[in-house]
């Protein structure tokens, strides 16, 4: 069957350190892919996006990395902070605009 | 805030209780979704609603049972749960999922 799964439940980091956060998926007919973050008490929220022509994207302290050989996602944050302490999805858009989530990576940054 | 508002935020019923979830969107959006949260599981798709027509009805049981009286208002009618209900349930909306999904904050239910 189809799913999106994340390697780690829960990862620590120290603040200003870099953060990746992986996710691997299984259609590899699938040809776009979200990362979201989802702090306590909140939905989640939109973080960057790719589209499977691509392999690698880049906003601000975030890159998102996309191997489609392996059908692995990465979601890379620089300097993280206090702030990026929250819970992360990786999720793939399916036909129909259906979104499918994986477990989630639980980020904790120490200070 | 995020567009998409749900009401309530919290809420406690007992099993023989019949209650109603809240999700507003002010987006101009035409696709609106319940996905079910659990505790170390995955965002659960329930219901998709594509121009206010269910779309999707991920093998929900029937005492759950959406409404969507407009393109921006969605409802999740709730009686006889069970306490393996209690979860955060979510509300999203989308623009043909361009971008993915924009989420309201939820409504923590607790079963009793």
């Amino acid at each position: 069957g189809e799913s999106v799964g994340l390697h780690l439940p829960t990862l620590s980091v120290q603040e200003g350190d870099n953060s990746i956060i992986n996710c691997a998926y299984s259609n590899s007919a699938s040809d776009y892919f979200i990362w979201y973050k989802q702090e306590s008490g909140k939905g989640p929220q939109f973080i960057i996006d790719i589209r499977s022509n691509m392999d690698k994207r880049q906003g601000q302290r975030v890159t998102v990395l996309l191997n489609k050989t392996v059908k692995h996602l990465s979601l890379q944050i620089a300097a993280t902070q206090p702030g990026d302490s929250a819970v992360y999805f990786c999720a793939e858009v399916q036909g129909g605009g259906k979104l499918i989530f994986g477990q989630g990576t639980e980020l904790s940054v120490k200070p | 805030e995020t567009g998409v508002t749900q009401t309530p935020r919290h809420l406690v019923m007992g099993m023989t209780n019949k209650k109603s979830l809240k999700c507003e969107q002010h987006l101009g959006h035409n696709a609106m979704y319940w996905y079910k949260q659990s505790a170390k599981k995955p965002l659960e798709l329930m219901f998709v609603y594509n121009f206010k027509e269910q779309t999707e009805n991920n093998s929900v049981p029937s005492r759950f049972s959406p409404e969507c009286p407009n393109s921006s208002h969605l409802f999740l009618h709730l009686h006889t749960l069970q306490p393996e209900d209690s979860a955060l349930y979510l509300c999203a909306s989308s623009q043909d999922a361009v971008r993915g999904y924009t989420f309201g904050s939820g409504t923590r239910l607790t079963v009793v």
